[in-house]
């Protein structure tokens, strides 16, 4: 079983609908990732976390993309408006800060029909 | 520019046949780690290996920095062991970088 926690594991949403996701990091574990995988299985980085704070962030992740790690609460990922391009395997990973390893969890898979 | 490439890019095993999956980086990075995919998408983690040689049951890494590349040895496969195996490295910046995979297939 996964240490790190992802729901919903399907969500399905019409364009133009927003579409949450959220993950729990393994416990102890300040930095967390989201990725994006789609369905020619490439990986996209979307955004990192240290804590609660932004590491580091893609374009698109700017734009219509928004995520937040609050203290004592899931991190999320949320898409404001749809787009069919959004349907992906979104995964999520966390990991002590350096020299170590990441976990990932089961991931959402969305479908924007 | 892709920063990890593995290969092969599919490799066919009869049952018991040895595996040998090989990933080379762009940059050098001791944040190594090897990942199977399993077809629902969970990435399951097979073995860390920032440096050196290490084992894992019928699994092997060796992960030379300097020369920049990292190898996954599957002794004695298994049918059950059919799917995509993914090379990961982290950059200093704590990015995950993925190799496009190997995809496995054993047969009986």
């Amino acid at each position: 079983n996964s240490k790190v926690i992802q729901t919903p594991r399907y969500l399905v949403k019409g364009q133009g609908q927003k579409a949450k996701m959220r993950c729990i990091p393994e416990k102890g574990h300040p930095v967390v990732f989201w990725y994006q995988q789609n369905k020619n299985n490439e990986f996209k980085f979307l955004i990192n976390f240290q804590n609660q704070e932004v590491l580091q962030q893609i374009d698109m992740t700017e734009k219509r993309f928004s995520a937040e790690c609050p203290s004592n609460s899931p991190c999320s990922l949320e898409i404001q408006s749809s787009e069919a391009g959004d349907s992906a395997l979104y995964l999520c990973a966390s990991s002590l800060w350096v020299d170590s390893d990441y976990t990932f969890g089961s991931g959402t898979r969305l479908l924007v029909i | 520019e892709q920063q990890v490439q593995q290969s092969p890019a599919s490799l066919v095993l009869q049952e018991a046949e040895n595996a040998e999956l090989q990933c080379s980086f762009s940059i050098f990075t001791n944040q190594v780690q090897w990942f199977y995919q399993r077809p629902g998408g969970r990435l399951v983690s097979l073995l860390y290996n920032p440096s050196g040689t290490k084992q894992s049951g019928r699994l092997t890494s060796t992960t030379v920095i300097k020369e920049r590349r990292s190898s996954l040895h599957i002794s004695s496969s298994q049918i059950t062991d059919s799917g995509t195996y993914l090379c990961a490295m982290r950059n200093s910046n704590n990015r995950i970088f993925f190799g496009d995979g190997t995809q496995l297939v054993v047969k009986p």
